[in-house]
């Protein structure tokens, strides 16, 4: 099993839907969780880290289940420049290993 | 502000040719690494330098050298490229030891023929 997965998408929807991606972990002992966006043949960036408690940014709200150990990633009013792949990110061992997940391709249709 | 400045941007080599792609970071950042990132991969963790001096293994280092050979400056070397190194390669820095990337170059894309 994958350490970080996430399924590949592509999720198309229309502009003004609301998108919620899923990010499964296999070690329990992961210390901190982060969503990156990657534009087409662009480097990641991070987005948002992933709080215990959930955590909101504008449009975009992240949530962590430790029990069942998944993330997600939820974003409202889709806009066409949302289009992006969205890696999780897991970091274990107090920063000492990074793991990403092969990431979930978004498109925006108009 | 430049940045994490990757060079080449792009490189196509035949089986067996060696080559190093360099980065470089103006940020005064102590962290550096080298990650592949290949279709339904994910970003793999290449080799990483934790401080000017020192380099660490990652999770897919063989095939690959690394050089830290300043605190700016962190090249990844293939001594002999082969077909299974294609891919495209981010070079990141980080304030922290360790192994959390905060910024990353514009990325390689290597090809081996």
């Amino acid at each position: 099993r994958k350490e970080v997965e996430q399924d590949p998408g592509p999720f198309n929807v229309p502009e003004g839907a609301t998108v919620a991606f899923n990010c499964t972990y296999s070690n329990s002992a992961s210390q901190s969780f982060f969503w990156y966006r990657q534009d087409c043949r662009k480097e990641p960036k991070l987005l948002m880290s992933v709080y215990s408690s959930g955590n909101e940014d504008g449009r975009f709200t992240a949530q962590l289940n430790r029990a069942s150990q998944y993330i997600s990633l939820l974003i409202r009013d889709s806009k066409l420049s949302d289009s992006a792949t969205y890696l999780c990110v897991v970091m274990q061992n107090y920063g000492q290993n990074f793991v990403f997940g092969p990431g979930t391709r978004l498109s925006v249709l108009p | 502000n430049a940045g994490v400045t990757q060079t080449p941007k792009f490189q196509v080599l035949k089986t067996g040719q060696s080559m190093t792609l360099q980065c470089a970071q103006d940020m005064n950042h102590n962290s550096m690494y080298w990650y592949r990132q290949d279709p339904g991969m994910g970003l793999r963790l290449i080799y990483y330098s934790a401080s000017e001096g020192t380099t660490d293994k990652g999770e897919v280092p063989n095939g690959y050298n690394v050089s830290r050979l300043n605190k700016r400056e962190f090249s990844l070397r293939l001594e002999s490229a082969a077909p299974s190194q294609t891919s495209v390669y981010f070079c990141a820095s980080g304030k922290e030891g360790g192994q959390r990337p905060q910024h990353f170059g514009d990325g390689t894309r290597l090809s081996i023929l």
